[in-house]
């Protein structure tokens, strides 16, 4: 079985600061780990995917998220705040067989002029 | 090109009453999921179908849910004697192939409002 843990319901950061929203996994097979955002009666929209290429990985938006095995860790962060940004985050886990995704309570990130 | 689509965007019913959701996913993907999403949760995998089959219908929370995908291209969920409690925005999602390294593309999703 997997899961993850989205530690902080809520972020509110400055415009122009950096952005880091925590998530932890738990998983009995090596993990996929996405990352989603999903703004106001929008869909979700992919911001990146570990699928195991690489440890740090980039996405949309200037995202990129860094698979930390020993810690169980794929935190979401980006350099510089932008007020477009203000959306709520998902981290999302699947195993190596199964298909579901299996979310976060997901982390509502503002962004403060 | 089109993305993923539900039909209708929203959807006002009584309690007790049967309810169809549709979703239409992207052409030439053969995975497609269902998720319901409640009020400040993630979304909770339902269902989902490689194919015109049910490969998993674990999420599933009771017999009153039912999906079907006959033609394996659009997708229909039912909810029979609906509650109040199945109040909630169902998500649609689709993926080239069923893999968990894949790519799930969401469609904006179906609100439900159970009175």
């Amino acid at each position: 079985a997997q899961s993850v843990t989205q530690l902080g319901s809520h972020v509110s950061v400055s415009e122009g600061a950096l952005v880091l929203l925590r998530c932890n996994y738990s998983s009995s097979v090596p993990p996929y780990l996405f990352w989603y955002v999903q703004y106001p009666n929008q869909g979700l929209q992919l911001l990146l995917k570990y699928t195991s290429a690489a440890t740090l990985v980039k996405g949309i938006n200037g995202f990129e998220a860094e698979f930390k095995k020993s810690e169980t860790s794929f935190h979401l962060t980006k350099p510089s705040a932008h007020m477009s940004d203000a959306a709520e985050y998902f981290c999302a886990v699947s195993g190596s067989s199964g298909d579901k995704l299996t979310f976060g309570t997901g982390t509502r990130l503002a962004v403060r002029p | 090109g089109a993305g993923v689509s539900q039909t209708p965007s929203n959807k006002v019913t009584e309690k007790g009453k049967y309810v169809e959701l549709r979703c239409d996913p992207i052409s030439g993907h053969t995975a497609l999921y269902w998720y319901r999403q409640s009020l400040g949760q993630g979304p909770e995998f339902l269902i989902y179908f490689q194919g015109t089959g049910a490969a998993d219908d674990s999420g599933l929370p009771n017999d009153r849910f039912f999906a079907v995908r006959p033609e394996g291209s659009v997708s229909t969920l039912k909810i029979q004697r609906t509650e109040r409690g199945d109040s909630a925005v169902y998500l649609c999602a689709s993926s080239l192939i069923a893999g968990g390294w894949e790519t799930q593309y969401f469609g904006p999703g179906t609100r439900l409002l159970v009175l």
